[in-house]
């Protein structure tokens, strides 16, 4: 079973600071598999990032993807308002077929 | 623009059943393999299903396996979750979403609908 571990848990920065989100994986994944979503309070997730580095239509350029085998970054450069969110890794291929991590929590220091 | 909307969760008594629906538009809804995903109150994602364009390729996780059935009506353009013998660990907003076509990503979600199992 492939196990996603995300770190850290929650992560406090600025607007106009950086943010560097990590995920680990149990197993190695395959570079077209892992993607990345961001979910705001009582909203759906949001595709943001796939084929560890490719961003999903509408997603700024200040989100990038990066990574091979297991481990894999999500960076968020100038970090604007409306970015604190929470942060969840996905990977395909499994097993099982799908697993998320258990997201990282991006707040306002 | 593509749409998905779920229905049919509710309050529900341990060891009942319930079934969800997912109603989609905006794409040809027999393309796309499609999938379930939920999330307790206050916890992470969690997928829980999947189903091909054509219902032949079908795989849960198994937190639900030989519990929840998926199935999909490519005629109505919706898809399914009957889930029966629920626990309380089964309470959670239940999101459909579309894998994008040959993909390991889901490009597009529903709003979701929250199951309660509660006596």
């Amino acid at each position: 079973e492939i196990v996603l571990t995300q770190s850290p848990d929650t992560l406090s920065l600025s607007p106009g600071e950086e943010a560097t989100l990590s995920c680990r994986a149990s197993q190695s994944v395959g570079y077209a598999y892992l993607s990345w979503y961001q979910q705001k309070p009582g909203q759906a997730p949001r595709l943001l990032i796939y084929g560890t580095s490719t961003r999903a239509t509408g997603v700024p350029d200040r989100f990038s993807g990066s990574g091979f085998g297991t481990e894999f970054t999500l960076t968020i450069s100038r970090l604007e308002p409306e970015d604190f969110a929470v942060y969840y890794c996905q990977q395909y291929g499994g097993p099982p077929l799908y697993t998320f991590g258990q997201g990282t929590k991006l707040e306002i220091k | 623009d593509v749409q998905l909307v779920e229905s049919g969760g509710g309050l529900v008594q341990p060891g009942g059943s319930l079934r969800l629906s997912c109603v989609v538009s905006g794409f040809t809804f027999s393309s796309y393999s499609m999938t379930w995903v939920r999330q307790a109150p206050g916890k992470g994602l969690e997928w829980i299903s999947y189903i091909s364009g054509s219902s032949v390729t079908i795989d849960y996780s198994d937190s639900v396996r030989g519990r929840f059935t998926i199935s999909r009506d490519n005629a109505k353009d919706s898809l399914y979750l009957q889930m029966n013998s629920l626990t309380d660990e089964d309470t959670a907003v239940y999101y459909c979403a579309r894998r994008s076509g040959g993909k390991g990503y889901f490009d597009y979600w529903g709003p979701g609908t929250l199951v309660t199992v509660s006596s």
